[in-house]
């Protein structure tokens, strides 16, 4: 079945480093993945996300990159500072829609990023 | 514009019970979903819904009903609540693409 995997579970760096997140995907038709972070208590929001189409993009310190050949992709976020801090999930779609429309998004198991002082 | 609200935020219940919980939107959106989140499991999909009136089975669905009898609100059901049903419920809304807006989630525990 669809499966994504997320690395790693847990990830603690200095602030002003830089921080990486990797996931992998099972099914190539796979065609949009978005990353959403989530902090204590609040709900998953969305920071960024990738089409199928295109290999990598950018937004202020955060960037993804896709490698579909390989069926993976990375979030990387430069300059951390302590408000980075939170659980981050990625998440792929089916290469088919769900029954009546719609797309499933399967998520990864989280990486909880510390960034300290 | 609220987004998408959730209620309750948090509920206790005992083995057995049944409860309701609310979701409801204000985007006009048609797609509607409802996840749980457990710890180390990330978000799983219970139930979604691609338009008032329709609903559908994720991948998680048993122990769980829902309803969409208006555009706007989503109702998910627990008919007979277990203790394996203790969780972080969200809800989250999108229209095509595939973004998905999260509601505030709500947190129940089955005693």
């Amino acid at each position: 079945g669809e499966n994504v995997e997320q690395h790693p579970s847990t990830l603690s760096v200095q602030e002003g480093d830089s921080a990486v997140i990797k996931c992998t995907y099972s099914d190539s038709a796979s065609n949009y993945f978005p990353w959403y972070k989530q902090e204590l208590g609040k709900r998953p929001q969305l920071i960024i996300d990738i089409r199928s189409n295109v290999g990598e993009k950018k937004d202020q310190r955060i960037a993804v990159t896709l490698n579909k050949t390989a069926k993976h992709f990375s979030l990387h976020i430069t300059e951390t500072q302590p408000e980075d801090s939170a659980v981050y999930f990625c998440a792929a779609t089916l290469g088919r829609r769900l029954t009546g429309g719609g797309n499933k998004l399967t998520f990864g198991t989280g990486t909880q990023l510390k960034v300290e002082l | 514009n609220a987004g998408v609200t959730q209620t309750p935020k948090f509920r206790v219940l005992k083995t057995g019970q049944s409860m309701t919980l609310l979701c409801a939107q204000d985007m006009n959106h048609e797609y509607m979903y409802w996840y749980r989140q457990d710890p180390g499991m990330g978000l799983r999909l219970i139930h979604y819904s691609v338009g008032e009136g329709t609903t559908a089975k994720g991948e998680v669905p048993d122990g769980y009903n829902v309803s969409r009898l208006k555009k706007q609100n989503f109702l998910l059901g627990l008919e007979s609540a277990a203790p394996s049903q203790t969780s972080v419920y969200f809800c989250a809304s999108t229209e095509i693409p595939e973004t998905q807006y999260f509601g505030p989630g709500t947190r129940l525990l089955v005693l």
